[in-house]
């Protein structure tokens, strides 16, 4: 299996400053088939970035995705008070899916 | 749009099976597939298996392969999820999610695995 790590596991960040979250794959992501989801408390979560840097309909340009091969990054360019939250990479190009074990940004 | 809507909290004991549920509407049912996801209270996001509405096809993850059963129901637009032989480890929040990648969610059905 495609073990997922991110870092760092908490992010302590205020309003307007930039969030740079990275996801390390333990072998070549297929296809670069790499996303990237955000998940409030208490909701499901809402996939942000697909295809490494794509990003998903409707998801502000403040996000970005970048990476290929093992080493991807989610930059959140200027944080919004609605951001703060876990984010979670996946790959989804070799069974089983697998994702991260998630990164926390919080308020400062 | 498209709309995921699961059902209802499940409590059950050790041994037993869930069944969940996760209705589609807003897009042709047959086009996409349907995952399954879970989440153990504070935990991260755990892929259980995926299946095909439009031939049936399924994959599943090692570890569930013996106790899952994905099934859909094209007349009514309904994706289920069965989980035999549950234990208390198996307490999660259950999602379904559409496609590759996972580009709408479901709500999430809480299942409690408690004697």
């Amino acid at each position: 299996d495609i073990v997922l790590t991110q870092s760092p596991g908490t992010l302590s960040l205020s309003p307007g400053e930039r969030a740079t979250l990275s996801c390390r794959a333990s072998q070549s992501v297929s296809s670069n088939y790499l996303a990237w989801y955000q998940q409030k408390t208490g909701q499901a979560p809402r996939l942000l970035i697909y295809g490494a840097s794509r990003r998903a309909t409707d998801i502000p340009d403040r996000f970005s995705g970048s990476g290929s091969g093992t080493d991807f990054t989610l930059t959140i360019s200027r944080l919004e008070p609605e951001d703060f939250a876990v984010f979670y990479c996946q790959q989804y190009g070799v069974s089983p899916w697998t994702f991260g074990q998630g990164t926390t940004v919080e308020i400062k | 749009q498209v709309q995921l809507v699961q059902s209802g909290t499940e409590v059950k004991e050790p041994g037993a099976s869930v069944k969940v549920s996760c209705k589609a509407s807003g897009y042709t049912f047959h086009s996409y597939d349907f995952n399954w996801v879970r989440q153990a209270p504070g935990q991260g996001l755990e892929w259980m298996g995926r299946i095909s509405p439009y031939n049936g096809d399924t994959d599943s993850a090692q570890k569930f392969q013996d106790r899952i059963t994905m099934t859909t129901d094209t007349s009514t637009s309904t994706a289920y999820m069965e989980l035999r032989s549950l234990r208390s480890d198996d307490t999660a929040v259950y999602y379904c999610a559409r496609a590759r990648p996972l580009d709408n969610w479901g709500q999430g059905t809480l299942v409690t695995v408690s004697s």
